[in-house]
């Protein structure tokens, strides 16, 4: 069965230091891996994807994620953090069926402090 | 924002009854699935409609049920409504092959 881990419930940052937030997920075949973020009271706002092809994906509002397949990790990166950006960060994955049904993780809070 | 479209937006319900929400996908999308994120917790996958057809579905009971329009809108059924229904119902649309486009949402609780 797939599944996401998210190990960190919050991470906090300071404004313009860079910022990580973790994911590692188990899919059969080859892994379709998505980031999203939720406001408050908001639906799911698309960052990014990793399909095939180059290891680091560039997405949305500066982020980027690394894929790594050997550690079965996809975090999810941004060099300078902004207060902006705290808001609960999801990572899902896709299997085999690719865009059907998505596995998301628990979510991670990001808080970026002045 | 995305394109897709989500009403109502909040709903209060009691044990027992039955609720439907709706869902307007994106221009030029032909697919939608819906979620249900509880309260703390990741969107749970409950079922997708790719043209007008079921196309896969989650762990939920058959009292869950859905249905898609020839222009590819969609409704969300739950009947017998229980407690642990409460939760926030998120329903995203996607074309063929591409990532999908969440809507903001209806807060369903159940009291």
């Amino acid at each position: 069965a797939q599944s996401v881990a998210q190990p960190e419930d919050q991470v906090n940052v300071a404004e313009g230091n860079p910022l990580t937030v973790k994911c590692t997920y188990s899919v059969s075949g080859n892994p379709y891996l998505f980031w999203y973020v939720q406001y408050p009271n908001r639906g799911l706002q698309f960052l990014l994807k990793y399909i095939t092809g180059d290891n680091l994906v560039k997405g949305s509002y500066g982020f980027e994620a690394e894929f790594n397949k050997s550690q079965t990790s996809f975090h999810l990166k941004k060099p300078s953090a902004l207060v902006s950006d705290s808001a609960l960060y999801f990572c899902a994955a896709g299997g085999n069926t690719g865009f059907q049904k998505l596995v998301f993780g628990t979510g991670t809070r990001l808080l970026v402090s002045p | 924002e995305t394109g897709v479209t989500q009403s109502p937006t909040h709903l209060i319900k009691t044990r027992g009854q039955q609720v439907t929400l709706r869902c307007s996908s994106q221009s030029g999308h032909n697919t939608v699935s819906w979620y249900q994120q509880a309260l703390g917790q990741g969107p749970q996958f409950i079922f997708q409609y790719y043209r007008e057809e079921e196309n896969g579905r989650g762990n939920f009971p058959p009292r869950f049920s859905g249905l898609q329009f020839p222009n590819y809108s969609s409704e969300l059924n739950v009947n017998a409504l229980e407690l642990d229904d409460s939760a926030l119902y998120l329903c995203a649309s996607s074309s063929t092959y591409n990532e999908q486009f969440f809507g903001p949402g209806t807060r369903l609780t159940v009291l």
